[in-house]
């Protein structure tokens, strides 16, 4: 059965910092790989995803993500961190076969941005 | 493009009653659609699947008679949680796959949400 793993529950960012939020997975084959921010009131929005080729991922509003078979890991990342980026953030994995199946999320890791 | 819509974004019901959630995609046919449940400060977690036109594919631990789940069109899936009790209270999330070929095939598109709590 696939897991994913957020290790941190919270983190304290100042505005204008770099950020980084750790997700570990376990899959036996091929995973797709996901980041999703989640505001309060809003639903969930996908702000980049993994599925094949390039192991560094672009996204939305600054994010990028990396994806690192070895380690299991597809880390989140933000050269400088806004205040409305605080949100609570979600790495998800689906199956290789195509998303038909749903998606395990991590339990999540709660940004707060200091000013 | 992708939206998703659910209704009702809140509902109060007595315990021993039932209610019904929709979940429907606005823009785009959704063969599949997923039901997931969210506990305060807590992770999502996948109930079932439904395909359209096909009973619902339960998760473990789900009771597949307390949650109904109906996919009767391709643009709609409703939840209804059955003869619900205080301990059914908690933040229910759809999700719905695009059709293959219609491009974002491997993406999930999410609802809003609906928090359900039971009295």
């Amino acid at each position: 059965a696939q897991s994913v793993t957020q290790p941190d529950i919270h983190i304290t960012v100042s505005e204008g910092a770099s950020l980084e939020l750790r997700c570990n997975y376990s899959y036996g084959a091929t995973p797709y790989l996901f980041w999703y921010v989640q505001s309060p009131g809003q639903g969930l929005q996908l702000l980049l995803k993994y599925f094949s080729g390039d192991t560094l991922v672009q996204g939305i509003k600054g994010f990028e993500a990396e994806f690192k078979r070895s380690q299991s890991s597809f880390n989140l990342r933000k050269p400088s961190v806004h205040w409305s980026d605080a949100a609570e953030y979600f790495c998800a994995v689906g199956a290789a076969r195509g998303g038909a199946d749903g998606l395990t999320f991590g339990k999540g890791t709660h940004l707060i941005i200091q000013p | 493009g992708a939206v998703v819509s659910q209704h009702p974004s809140r509902v109060i019901c007595k315990s021993g009653t039932s209610v019904k959630i929709e979940c429907r995609s606005l823009d785009f046919q959704a063969t599949t659609m997923f039901w997931y449940r969210q506990f305060p400060k807590q992770s999502l977690m996948l109930m079932a699947t439904s395909n359209e036109g096909s009973k619902a594919t339960y998760e473990q631990g789900v009771e597949k008679d307390k949650f109904l789940i109906n996919h009767a069109s391709l643009t709609l899936s409703t939840l209804t949680v059955t003869s619900a009790h205080p301990e059914d209270s908690s933040f229910y999330i759809c999700s719905a796959r695009a059709a293959p070929g219609s491009g974002g095939a491997y993406e999930q598109y999410f609802g809003p949400g609906t928090r359900l709590t039971v009295t």
